[in-house]
């Protein structure tokens, strides 16, 4: 069955970090670029970052462009974000999503709490 | 960046009768590669997003033919021929065509 499975949410101080894992299962994860999208609470969806299938390209939302850093290992089969400086407006749930164009398997989500 | 923008944001409707959905582009969407990179999404309440409709109407595998998608260059329709109560959620369309990738609003679909 494919699968991701994000983990590594939870509660952090405004300014701290959070690095967030999403583990690839039941597909070659090494030959496909990889995605994170996030949904604040009550909103609509946004494209975060993402990063081709050999990790030599990424690409960030203008909103976290600094800040957060998309990274893969296939060895692990796992996507990773590493976010930094986080805001209140970083607050929500975090999908990692298989694909660039195409996003067609997505995981459960990740919740992200920016709260003093 | 490219704006998406859904109309209506909320659709009530009745079941068994149809619904539709438009989804319009502040840019062309075809590609360099001639292939329009807008897909469809839906999303349950507490559920992931599933995509349903990929490069303007292609349906996913396991998804109803009551759905379809249609359109090019800016303008896009997502129509279901005769909505099921399993068809209640938000439906969102997303463009992959340029960066950043977008998604509209949001259209919120009930049962009336």
């Amino acid at each position: 069955e494919v699968q991701l499975v994000e983990s590594g949410g939870g509660l952090v101080q405004p300014g701290g970090s959070l690095r967030l894992s999403c583990a690839a299962s039941g597909f070659i994860f090494s030959i496909y670029a990889m995605t994170w999208v996030r949904q604040a609470p009550g909103r609509g969806l946004e494209w975060v970052s993402t990063i081709s299938d050999s990790g030599s390209n990424t690409n960030y939302a203008d909103s976290v462009k600094g800040r957060f850093t998309i990274s893969r290992d296939n060895s692990k089969d796992t996507l990773y974000l590493q976010m930094n400086s986080l805001r209140a407006e970083d607050m929500a749930v975090y999908y990692c999503t298989r694909g660039t164009s195409g996003m067609d398997v997505w995981g459960k989500g990740a919740t992200v709490t920016v709260s003093s | 960046d490219v704006v998406m923008t859904q109309s209506p944001l909320s659709l009530p409707v009745t079941l068994g009768q149809p619904a539709s959905i438009s989804c319009r582009s502040s840019q062309s969407l075809v590609y360099s590669d001639g292939i329009t990179y807008l897909n469809w999404f839906r999303q349950r309440p507490g559920q992931s997003p599933r995509r349903l409709i990929y490069k303007a109407s292609n349906r996913d595998s396991g998804v109803p033919d009551r759905f379809s998608g249609s359109g090019s260059g800016n303008d896009f329709t997502l129509n279901i021929s005769r909505v099921e109560a399993e068809d209640v959620g938000v439906y969102y369309c997303m463009q992959a065509t340029r960066w950043p990738r977008t998604f509209g609003q949001g259209t919120k679909v009930e049962i009336k």
